[in-house]
This record gives structure tokens, C-alpha cells and sequence, in this order.
């Protein structure tokens, strides 16, 4: 079964700052991996996804994150964090077999700081 | 639609009381999935839809909880005599067919059980 961990339930940078969110995973099988984020009262959005191919992966708001095989590893990074950043983040994996659910993390709760 | 609606946005319900939640995906998605999210946690998978069909509903933690989507698009989630740990976030995502695509979530219900 697929899993993954998230370090750290809270993460607090200045405004301006690296921001850097962790994320290892747990698949027996080559992973699909996603970064969500959730604002207050909200859904969740999509941030990005690695599925194949590049290992980098950009999504939106411009954060991205990279697939490290040999770490196990999607950290979510953004070179330069903004107030409205301040939000709930999850990381995903999903079965690459057929379409099927995903498994999530316990979250990261980003504060952005002046 | 534009994205996936979910209604209600809040239901507070008595202890033993039933309730439905419902799902709008986005028109043409295929694939539909319900996760419970717990109040400081990630969502956690309950069931899995492809069309009209219910191909995984490992993660229904009872026989109290019932999902359907009779006519491939359209979704309900039924809770019977609910209890106060059924309280939580429910969520619904939507997605085309196929392993490549991430999910787009509505905003989800909050369910009260008082």
C-alpha cells in the first residue's frame, strides 16, 4: 500500500523566505505524487503533480517540487514566500494502476510571518 | 458546471439522525471519488465511483454510510443514525478517466452531529 509522511504539522517563515514543505512516500510501485492546498473552509486545489518524465515538476502560484527516487522524497519548495501563501498543504500519492483514490498526508499548516 | 458543488455547505444534525450529502461533479468526469476529512487531519478515502458504478467503497467505516450515483453523474452520500464521530469535513472530487489527470475537489460539507 502506498503512504505518505509529512514532517513538520506546522511551518512558519517570513514573508519573503524559503519555504520549504516535506513530504516522503511509501510505493512498492514507480508513484504518482501531488501537492494540494487547502484554504480555510475551502476544497482542496491542486499545486502540482508528478506522474512520468521531468523530475522537477512547476505548478501554480510558483511553487514546485522534485521527485527524488532515491530519497523517497516531494518536498515543496517556493523561493520566496507571500502572506497569501499562508494555508494547509497536503501531500498525495496515487496507485498507478487503474484509476483509484488518493492517499494523503496528515498535512502542513504554512504561517507566513512579516 | 464550472467545478464540483457540493450542498449542503453546513448540516448540523441530532445524533441518530440521517443525512444526505450531495455531489455536482464537473460534466463529463467520469470518475468520482468521497473523502472524510476530520477536524486537524488529511481527508481520508471512503468510496470510489466510475460512471453509475461504485468500484471501491473500502473506506465506508460502516454499514451506516451509503453512497450512490444512480445515473453516472450526480452523487449522494448517506449517513444513517448518525453518531458524533461521524462529525467531520466530507469531500467530493471529480476527474476525467484516466491515471494521468488530478482530481478537482468541491468545498466540501461540514457535518456537525450534536
Amino acid at each position: 500500500a502506498q503512504s505518505v509522511t509529512q514532517l513538520g504539522s506546522h511551518v512558519s517563515v517570513s514573508e519573503g523566505a524559503l519555504v520549504l514543505l516535506r513530504c516522503n512516500y511509501s510505493s512498492s510501485v514507480p508513484p504518482y505524487l501531488f501537492w494540494y492546498v487547502q484554504y480555510p473552509n475551502q476544497g482542496l486545489q491542486l499545486l502540482l503533480k508528478y506522474t512520468t518524465g521531468a523530475t522537477l515538476v512547476k505548478g501554480i502560484n510558483g511553487f514546485e517540487a522534485e521527485f527524488k527516487k532515491s530519497e523517497t522524497s516531494f518536498h515543496l519548495t517556493k523561493p520566496s514566500a507571500h502572506m497569501s501563501d499562508a494555508a494547509e498543504y497536503f501531500c498525495a500519492v496515487r496507485n498507478t494502476g487503474t484509476a483509484s483514490k488518493l492517499t494523503f498526508g496528515t498535512g502542513t499548516r504554512l504561517q507566513v510571518t512579516l | 458546471g464550472a467545478g464540483v458543488s457540493q450542498s449542503p455547505r453546513y448540516k448540523v444534525a441530532k445524533r441518530g439522525q440521517d443525512v444526505a450529502l450531495r455531489c455536482d461533479p464537473i460534466s463529463g468526469h467520469v470518475s468520482l471519488f468521497w473523502y472524510q476529512q476530520a477536524l486537524g487531519q488529511g481527508p481520508e478515502f471512503l468510496t470510489y465511483f466510475q460512471n453509475e458504478a461504485q468500484l471501491d467503497k473500502s473506506g465506508l467505516p460502516s454499514d451506516r454510510f451509503f453512497a450512490e450515483r444512480p445515473e453516472g453523474s450526480v452523487s449522494t452520500l448517506k449517513i444513517q443514525r448518525t453518531q458524533q464521530e461521524d462529525s467531520a469535513v466530507y469531500l467530493c472530487a471529480s476527474s476525467l478517466a484516466g491515471i494521468n489527470y488530478g482530481y478537482t475537489f468541491g468545498s466540501g460539507t461540514r457535518l456537525t452531529v450534536v
